[in-house]
């Protein structure tokens, strides 16, 4: 069974610190991997991918992703309560866009 | 259109009632997915589609559930016989290529009661 595992939280941070979200997955065959956002009730939208160990940077989103330990992070910085949402993390397959999804860590920026 | 559209935004069917979920994904988009999401949990992929051509339905969960896609546009998801295990949020999503970057439908909510 190939996984992915997050910490379905709820992760607390105060307005304009940096949350750090957390992901690892089994299937060493995983070449792509993407962080979704969704709000209560809404469906997910994507919001970072990377391919190559090592940090990907857009904007206050820092994606950092670890091929030898199995490991995806996400970083967000100066967080806003708009920025309260659960984030998903996934893998590919080995087949693009045929996604496995971790459960999800659930986001709350407090003021 | 726009973006991804899925219809009926909320069905309540009984138990051994077949209900069929329809979507139409963003225009001129190649790739068609099927996602089925339960409370608290991700996204778990049913099936997609490329044009036509059902490419991969390992995660249907049985002979119960069928998709199709016959002109390359609109799909739709067929459960017979429905059980109440299968309530849940069906997530419908398209994709240009082979990004993915999935484009979500607002999902189509089954209840069986």
């Amino acid at each position: 069974q190939k996984e992915v595992e997050q910490n379905s939280g709820p992760l607390s941070v105060p307005e304009g610190a940096i949350a750090s979200l957390n992901c690892t997955y089994s299937d060493r065959g995983s070449q792509s991997f993407f962080w979704y956002r969704q709000y209560s009730g809404k469906s997910p939208e994507l919001i970072m991918f990377i391919y190559s160990n090592g940090d990907k940077e857009d904007g206050r989103f820092t994606a950092q992703l670890n091929k030898a330990s199995q490991y995806v992070s996400l970083l967000i910085r100066d967080s806003q309560p708009s920025d309260s949402a659960t984030y998903l993390c996934a893998a590919d397959t080995g087949t693009a866009s045929k996604l496995t999804f971790g459960t999800g860590t659930r986001l709350q920026v407090t003021l | 259109g726009a973006g991804v559209s899925q219809s009926p935004r909320y069905k309540v069917t009984k138990r051994g009632q077949d209900v069929a979920l329809r979507c139409d994904p963003i225009s001129g988009h190649v790739s068609l997915y099927w996602y089925r999401q339960a409370l608290g949990q991700g996204p778990e992929f049913l099936t997609y589609f490329n044009y036509e051509a059902q490419q991969d339905k390992s995660g249907l969960p049985n002979d119960r559930f069928s998709a199709e896609r016959p002109e390359g546009s609109i799909s739709t998801l067929t459960i017979q016989r429905t059980e109440q295990r299968d309530s849940a949020m069906y997530r419908c999503a398209s994709t240009l290529g082979a990004t993915g970057e999935l484009f979500f439908g607002e999902g189509s909510r089954l209840t069986v009661l």
